[in-house]
């Protein structure tokens, strides 16, 4: 039962464009949302978060937006470089819990 | 940041043989330390959970007696996966929580030991 799920497992995005990837999880419980980037054979690396007080947050050119009626999350980049390059999971955390299920992971590639 | 480091990187070891991954907390103190596993171009699946100076608890699935694992600092746990076989290949990631706060920490992870068995 995946609780966590990015639906496209890849996404081609022009450089200087904006890059959405999306993440939908259908267990009520979740309240806290994490996006990580990790190239292959490295260790996950944190991009940004949300609780789910909030609706946005914004980081540099990472923009994080919840919408807990349709518990679906998504992660914008604007604009997108070829660095940005790699694979995005989307994470979730329960309330009282520091167990993060993590999505499938979508695969950016940033064209030059 | 805080920084998580692995060793080793890479191993690749013959079948039957047991191997020890090293997972440290550079930079702060690890109240709790998670071990995950990734099959390629799958999501890091969590393998346990460990607190410092109690036992590991693991997830549903994975067996406690297959993979060992001590956290028995607050900044060093290892996983050791013994007997090893073929299908135990696979890429394993630790994650150290700061406990220094409170509230959702965010998980710091290391760079993954990519495991081989042959």
């Amino acid at each position: 039962d995946q609780q966590v799920k990015q639906n496209s497992p890849s996404l081609s995005v022009q450089e200087g464009r904006i890059s959405i990837l999306n993440c939908d999880y259908t267990n009520s419980m979740f309240d806290y949302f994490l996006w990580y980037k990790k190239y292959p054979a490295e260790g996950p690396t944190f991009l940004i978060s949300i609780s789910s007080i909030k609706d946005k947050n914004e980081d540099g050119r990472f923009t994080v937006f919840l919408n807990k009626s349709a518990k679906h999350l998504s992660l914008h980049i604007v604009p997108s470089q070829p660095g940005d390059s790699a694979v995005y999971f989307c994470a979730a955390l329960a309330s009282g819990t520091y167990k993060y299920i993590f999505g499938t992971g979508t695969r950016l590639k940033v064209l030059a | 940041g805080a920084v998580v480091s692995q060793h080793p990187s890479w191993v690749i070891c013959k079948s039957g043989t047991s191997v020890k991954i090293e997972c440290r907390s550079l930079d702060f103190q690890a109240t709790t330390m998670f071990w995950y596993r990734q099959f390629p171009k799958q999501s890091l699946m969590l393998m346990a959970t460990s607190n410092e100076g109690s036992k590991a608890t693991y997830e549903q699935g994975v067996e406690k007696d297959k993979f060992l694992i001590n956290h028995a600092s607050l900044t060093l746990s290892t996983l050791t996966v013994t007997s090893a076989h073929p299908e135990d290949s696979s890429f394993y990631i630790c994650s150290a929580r700061d406990g220094g706060t409170s509230g959702y920490n965010e998980q710091f992870f290391g760079p993954g030991t990519r495991l081989t068995v042959l």
